[in-house]
């Protein structure tokens, strides 16, 4: 299995109050991913990166912010949680994308154990 | 943009028989990869099978296969000899080979009855 872990693994917090998740890899890929998981939505990408301090928006950024200072961490942050962010957060990794001998080489994304949060 | 569709929400089969999960997707891009992940109740999300967009030959896996229609934009996963332990959320994903983002679909859950 992939060297992939997130902490806290569960997390009760009120409306209002800072959250921080955090995602840790050993595998020295590029790309770390984090989704959130609900009922009737699958996976829905909120922020990626694609190298130290390179970071981009997903599908559904709105409250939440990402850091990656170093290559094996990236950190989600809701600044000011709400209870329509209860939820259940996957981080991922995967290594590049690219071409080789004219054809596509690709390793798939590996997933976290996730992340329970609940705010009230 | 791309999406992922998969219009099954529950299906449940019996043990040993086979069952088929459809997932459409939608696209202009030529070249991307197709995935199907399966998430037990452990909530671990593990790749069952993955599929070149390039490659016509559908991808195998053991008691797990998939249906690949290009230019239909189809790729539906077969599970023959269905065991218990396949019972999970299983998940269709799509991916472009620009860019390094997936989409996934909202998931079928499959519940293998003894």
């Amino acid at each position: 299995d992939a060297g992939i872990t997130q902490s806290p693994r569960h997390k009760v917090t009120e409306t209002g109050t800072p959250v921080t998740l955090r995602c840790h890899q050993t595998e020295n890929h590029r790309y770390m991913y984090w989704y959130r998981q609900d009922p009737g939505h699958g996976l829905r990408l909120i922020h990626y990166s694609y190298g130290v301090k390179d970071t981009d928006k997903g599908e559904v950024s709105d409250g939440y912010s990402v850091s990656r200072s170093k290559t094996e961490d990236f950190l989600l942050t809701l600044e000011s949680a709400t209870s329509s962010q209860t939820s259940v957060y996957f981080c991922a990794i995967s290594e590049s994308m690219g071409l080789a001998g004219g054809h596509s080489s690709y390793n798939e994304q590996f997933f976290g154990p996730g992340t329970r949060l609940t705010v009230l | 943009a791309q999406t992922v569709t998969q219009s099954q929400p529950e299906m449940s089969v019996q043990e040993a028989e086979t069952v088929t999960l459809s997932c459409t997707y939608d696209t202009s891009e030529n070249n991307y990869y197709l995935f199907w992940y399966k998430q037990p109740p452990s909530r671990q999300m593990i790749l069952v099978i993955r599929q070149e967009a390039y490659k016509q030959q559908n991808a195998t896996e053991n008691r797990f296969s998939v249906n690949f229609q290009k230019a239909a934009k189809s790729f539906s996963l077969k599970i023959s000899d269905s065991q218990l332990g396949d019972t999970a959320m299983y998940f269709c994903a799509f991916a472009l080979l620009t860019g390094n983002q997936f989409y996934f679909g909202t998931g079928t859950s499959l519940t293998v009855i003894p």
